[in-house]
């Protein structure tokens, strides 16, 4: 299976600085999702995106679903210590069949380390 | 409180043996995944299961191998044919007619080839 192109692989910011990274295809996804994964943990789902050009909040987080159905952008604002761990992009192929869990594809992870 | 659960949290293990991680959700969700993750790369299906008494192979299934006879358990083996087992397991399920937005992931578990 694919992987997706997941950037940058790490940050390091100061507490209260934004935050952005990306995930790109050579394929057309038909959903897009940004988990969270902090260390030994498993990974929990902060956004979803279904639909190209889409632009979803989530507290302090933003993420879109870019118009070409082939990337997705999640942004932090106002970083605070509790944001560290890993940050993951996953994508869901378009699919004939209503059930495609299967298929879906993660990035390589951003890892966010926050510095005193 | 509902959820899945893996055990062990941490396993050893020799060359040479098999061993068994154990998963269990109590969602009723009717599929369930096992990934595999490694130091720099995203998770990779190594099978998954839509009902019960039956699964498939995900991207990297030599080496393991898993069964489904009761809807709450999809236990999976790491058998001694697996070149590379030392890597973090995780567990994940999902409603079969809902929204992808619905799966949801096991606290994982830390396999070390000793």
């Amino acid at each position: 299976g694919q992987q997706l192109n997941q950037s940058p692989q790490s940050m390091f910011i100061q507490e209260g600085e934004d935050v952005s990274m990306n995930c790109t295809s050579s394929s057309i996804f038909n959903t897009w999702l940004w988990y969270k994964q902090e260390p030994g943990e498993g990974p929990v789902l902060l956004i979803a995106l279904y639909k190209a050009g889409e632009l979803t909040s989530n507290g302090r987080l933003t993420a879109q679903f870019g118009i070409t159905r082939k990337d997705s952008f999640l942004n932090i604002s106002a970083s605070i210590p509790s944001d560290v761990g890993i940050y993951f992009c996953a994508g869901q192929p378009l699919t004939i069949s209503n059930f495609g869990n299967e298929k879906l594809t993660f990035g390589t992870g951003t890892r966010l380390t926050i510095i005193p | 409180d509902g959820g899945i659960t893996q055990s062990p949290k941490y396993l050893f293990r020799k060359e040479g043996q098999n061993v068994t991680l154990s998963c269990e959700q109590n969602l009723n969700h009717d599929a369930m995944y096992w990934y595999r993750q490694d130091p720099g790369q995203g998770l990779r299906l190594i099978y998954y299961s839509q009902i019960v008494n039956d699964f498939q192979k995900g991207d990297i299934a030599e080496g393991y191998s898993v069964s489904r006879e009761k809807k709450e358990s999809f236990p999976l083996t790491v058998t001694s044919a697996q070149k590379n087992p030392t890597a973090f397991y995780l567990c994940a399920s999902s409603p079969r007619d809902r929204e992808l937005d619905t799966i949801y992931f096991g606290e994982g578990s830390w396999l070390t080839v000793v």
